[in-house]
């Protein structure tokens, strides 16, 4: 099946900056990927959609100041967490979609972060 | 309510026992039947995907959809503890995906 990247996989940061995650398809080109919020044994999230080229799409009550995402190319989207706070330690996992009406979903392997 | 319930599980099962899990769903609108594995800090990966009323199978994995009654299973036979995972129904329709909240399963050698 396609392949999703994430990167990083893991990081720590302090309370009060930033912290950028990218992800990647790497061997087909999404005009839509996805970022999901997963908190520990439940299910995902939904914070936004992003389409290449256009602004990102925020679920209700998803600050869209605090987490920044740009899709600048059909195959990279980048989820920015600003001014991190320990509240905002989770899993976060991007998905892309293939396209046509027949679309499937591939998931990154995920980022944990961590603030302290 | 939500648009798609999963039983929660955990489930608990010994090796070689045959598993069954169930999500239903409550739009029709709903086309697309998706499951997917999730081991414990990585991200899902896409198990099976079926659009018709019916089973399909691929190796120990049989997904089964019967539309009329909005249900969808996933039954896992002769489970082995590589098995063992989170498993999420998602399904798909009107330009979305809805993920069920995932039943956790443990096989035990």
């Amino acid at each position: 099946g396609a392949v999703v990247s994430q990167h990083p996989s893991w990081v720590i940061c302090k309370s009060g900056t930033s912290v950028k995650i990218e992800c990647r398809s790497l061997d087909f080109q999404a005009t839509t990927m996805f970022w999901y919020r997963q908190f520990p044994k439940k299910s995902l999230m939904l914070m936004a959609t992003s389409n290449e080229g256009s602004k990102a799409t925020y679920e209700q009550g998803v600050e869209k100041d605090k987490f920044l995402i740009n899709h600048a190319s059909l195959t990279l989207s980048t989820l920015t967490v600003t001014s991190a706070h320990p509240e905002d330690s989770s899993f976060y996992i991007c998905s892309a979609i293939t396209g046509g009406p027949n679309y499937e979903q591939y998931f990154g392997p995920g980022t944990r972060l961590t603030v302290t | 309510q939500k648009e798609v319930e999963q039983d929660p599980g955990p489930l608990s099962v010994p090796e070689g026992a045959i598993v069954s899990l169930n999500c239903t769903y409550s739009n029709s609108a709903f086309q697309y039947f998706m499951w997917y594995r999730q081991y414990s800090r990585k991200g899902p990966e896409l198990l099976m995907y079926t659009y018709s009323s019916g089973n399909k199978e691929d190796g120990r994995f049989t997904a089964q959809v019967d539309k009329s009654s909005k249900y969808i299973s996933l039954f896992i036979r002769d489970s082995q503890p590589s098995d063992s995972a989170t498993y999420l129904c998602a399904i798909k329709g009107a330009g979305k995906s809805t993920f069920g909240d995932g039943t956790t399963l443990t096989v035990k050698p």
